[in-house]
């Protein structure tokens, strides 16, 4: 089946230091995948939707100079925090979609990356 | 924008029991997927379901779609240990692609 993958798996930073996640389909192309944010026992809230070869979309309240996205092509997509400060410190998680199994049509995420600034 | 909720927040049931989580939209939905996340994973894709008043089973999990698909609910029958997670429903979003994920529910299975 389709596979996403993310990196890196967990970081730590300074506050005020830039972040970058990287997040790859290891065996299928994704013109479109989708960057979500977890907080400790919540839902998943999707930040913004990266299209390849152009502008990401972010959604309502998520400040795109903070969270750039780049998605240069059709197998990886980056999101760099910016800047970080502890109140971004999260669960980032990629997404993106293959074609159809017999279940239908699902979303394969990555492993997630755990962020903590300090 | 839209919005999927699920209920119930929580789910303490001793192995063996049954389990059902229910998700419901103000709108009509044209699918609705389903997912569970282990502790400390990430969201894994079960299903989906298309067709008003579809029913699909995987194993002990039955999944199914409102005849007016703004509703659907997952039944686990006979729980295990292994099923511990949290379980989210997902509905189309406002753009193209985009999913929005209801709250989930959180099952503990005690053995």
């Amino acid at each position: 089946g389709a596979v996403v993958s993310q990196h890196p798996s967990w970081v730590i930073c300074k506050s005020g230091t830039s972040v970058k996640i990287e997040c790859r389909s290891l065996d299928f192309q994704a013109t479109t995948m989708f960057w979500y944010r977890q907080f400790p026992k919540q839902s998943l809230m999707l930040m913004a939707t990266s299209n390849e070869g152009s502008k990401a979309t972010y959604e309502q309240g998520v400040e795109k100079d903070k969270f750039l996205i780049n998605h240069a092509s059709l197998t990886l997509s980056t999101l760099t925090v910016t800047s970080a400060h502890p109140e971004d410190s999260s669960f980032y998680i990629c997404s993106a979609r293959d074609t159809p199994t017999g279940a239908g049509w699902g979303y394969t995420f990555g492993s997630g990356t755990r962020l903590t600034v300090v | 924008g839209q919005q999927v909720m699920q209920i119930p927040q929580y789910q303490h049931v001793q192995e063996g029991e049954d389990f059902t989580t229910y998700c419901n939209s103000s709108t009509t939905l044209s699918n609705i997927q389903w997912y569970k996340q282990r502790p400390g994973g990430h969201p894994v894709f079960l299903i989906q379901l298309v067709k008003s008043g579809e029913v699909k089973k995987q194993k002990r999990l039955t999944f199914q779609f409102g005849e007016a698909k703004k509703n659907s609910s997952l039944h686990i029958t006979a729980t295990q240990t292994t099923d511990v997670g949290t379980y989210f429903c997902a509905g189309p979003g406002n753009y193209g692609q985009n999913f929005v994920f209801g709250p989930g529910t959180r099952l503990s299975v005690l053995p």
